[in-house]
């Protein structure tokens, strides 16, 4: 089965700077990626997303981009803000098969 | 638009009972997904079901299980609950298979 690995567990940056995520991901036939941002005691909200058929994405201050070769995606974050403390998951989806990572603390130091 | 809804929104239960937890989609989802969040941990899943049909379930013993009715709002169910069952229950819906899933708020489960 699919198996997917997310780093680091816990991030802090400074108000400003930017923020990396990595998730890699065993099945190379998995071909969809969510990323999911938690908020203490709330919902995963969906923030950004990325198919297997492009390479990079971006949204405003928020990036991601996919290597299919090496298997790994990654989250980017730039000015990141207070507002941007939170938990994040990646996913990797084929067809029926759904696997998230095991999340990422995100802590913007003001 | 109304968001995915779920309820209870809290339960306490003690082990050995059943415990039912309700979703309704986003009007117009077919697909409904249910997962496990353990306290600390992430998002375990559990079960999908489309257009009424159970289209694959996590690695989860029999004890859970659950359904989808024809207004695509579904239950999950788990008998014979165990202390480790302890976590918040979450439904989510989309159009179909990879498509962004929008996340309700909740069902937390508290086996005493």
């Amino acid at each position: 089965g699919e198996n997917v690995e997310q780093h680091p567990s816990t991030l802090s940056v400074q108000e400003g700077d930017s923020a990396v995520i990595k998730c890699t991901y065993s099945d190379s036939a998995s071909n969809y990626f969510p990323w999911y941002k938690q908020e203490l005691g709330k919902r995963p909200q969906l923030i950004i997303d990325i198919r297997s058929n492009v390479g990079e994405k971006k949204d405003q201050r928020i990036a991601v981009t996919l290597n299919k070769t090496a298997k790994h995606f990654s989250l980017h974050i730039t000015e990141t803000q207070p507002e941007d403390s939170a938990v994040y998951f990646c996913a990797a989806i084929r067809g029926n098969q759904f696997y998230f990572g095991t999340g990422t603390s995100l802590t913007v130091i003001p | 638009e109304a968001g995915v809804t779920q309820s209870p929104t809290h339960l306490i239960k003690t082990r050995g009972q059943q415990v039912t937890l309700r979703c309704s989609p986003i009007s117009g989802h077919t697909s409904v997904y249910w997962y496990q969040q353990a306290l600390g941990l992430g998002l375990q899943f559990l079960l999908w079901y489309d257009e009424g049909e159970e289209r694959n379930r996590g690695n989860f013993p029999p004890r859970f299980s659950g359904r989808q009715f024809p207004n695509y709002s579904s239950e999950l169910n788990v008998n014979a609950l165990e202390l480790e069952d302890s976590a918040l229950y979450l439904c989510a819906s989309s159009l179909g298979a990879r498509q962004p899933q929008h996340f309700g708020d909740g069902t937390r489960l508290s086996i005493l």
